[in-house]
């Protein structure tokens, strides 16, 4: 079976534009979450969908938002980006919402806001 | 609020000799996992150990265990026999039974392993 999945591998923005950022969960998993990971420190928890309804939301500012489509596949957005943005965003999914449902980890997506 | 500490930002070990790993957490909470995770150089992350924090017994995982002290809040990490291939990042992280379905994770210790 696939693992997680996200795209694109390597993203270069500069300040003031958008971004997207998309996750595919593996099979048959309905949760799917966001973490932001900036070198050097350990990711830092962003959202939690779980069957397409926001379930938990970090310490980060309304630029960022997300959704979960009917397939459990996951966008996450940030506008307005600045030079704290630059970082690694990882989707994590698991089979469902439980803490005792293990969560994998996708490749991340590495975001350079310049 | 919850916390997770790692105060070794980098080790190195020995091929085949044992490496041990800190890590301490504060909360009030009572029911809680603790996990350690394994980021390899450009590769994604992995599970390596689990622990509930219900469970007096420590977990182990072929070459890794935990010595897990509640009364303490430490979670170390004990890689026995270590390989080329335990050179990573590795993070020790902290998750509420319930509430927010969320990791904490701390800052990492990056091992290298010495052939």
């Amino acid at each position: 079976d696939a693992g997680v999945t996200q795209s694109p591998t390597h993203l270069i923005k500069t300040r003031g534009q958008h971004v997207t950022l998309r996750c595919s969960p593996i099979s048959g998993h309905k949760s799917v979450s966001w973490y932001q990971q900036v070198l050097g420190q350990g990711p830092q928890f962003i959202f939690q969908y779980y069957e397409k309804e926001e379930r938990g939301r970090g310490n980060f500012p309304d630029r960022f938002s997300a959704r979960q489509f009917p397939n459990y596949s996951s966008e996450l957005n940030v506008n307005a980006l600045l030079l704290g943005d630059s970082a690694l965003y990882l989707c994590a999914s698991s089979l469902g919402q439980s803490s005792y449902n293990e969560q994998f980890f996708g490749p991340g997506t590495r975001l350079t806001v310049l | 609020a919850q916390t997770v500490t790692q105060s070794q930002p980098e080790m190195s070990v020995q091929e085949a000799e044992t490496v041990t790993l800190s890590c301490t957490y504060d909360t009030s909470e009572n029911n809680y996992y603790l996990f350690w995770y394994k980021q390899p150089p450009s590769r994604q992350m992995i599970l390596v150990i689990r622990q509930e924090a219900y469970k007096q017994q420590n977990a182990t995982e072929n070459r890794f265990s935990v010595n897990f002290q509640k009364a303490a809040k430490s979670f170390s990490l004990k890689i026995s026999d270590s390989q080329l291939g335990d050179t990573a990042m590795y993070f020790c992280a902290f998750m509420l039974v319930s509430g927010t379905y969320k990791y904490i994770f701390g800052t990492g210790t990056r091992l290298k392993v010495l052939a």
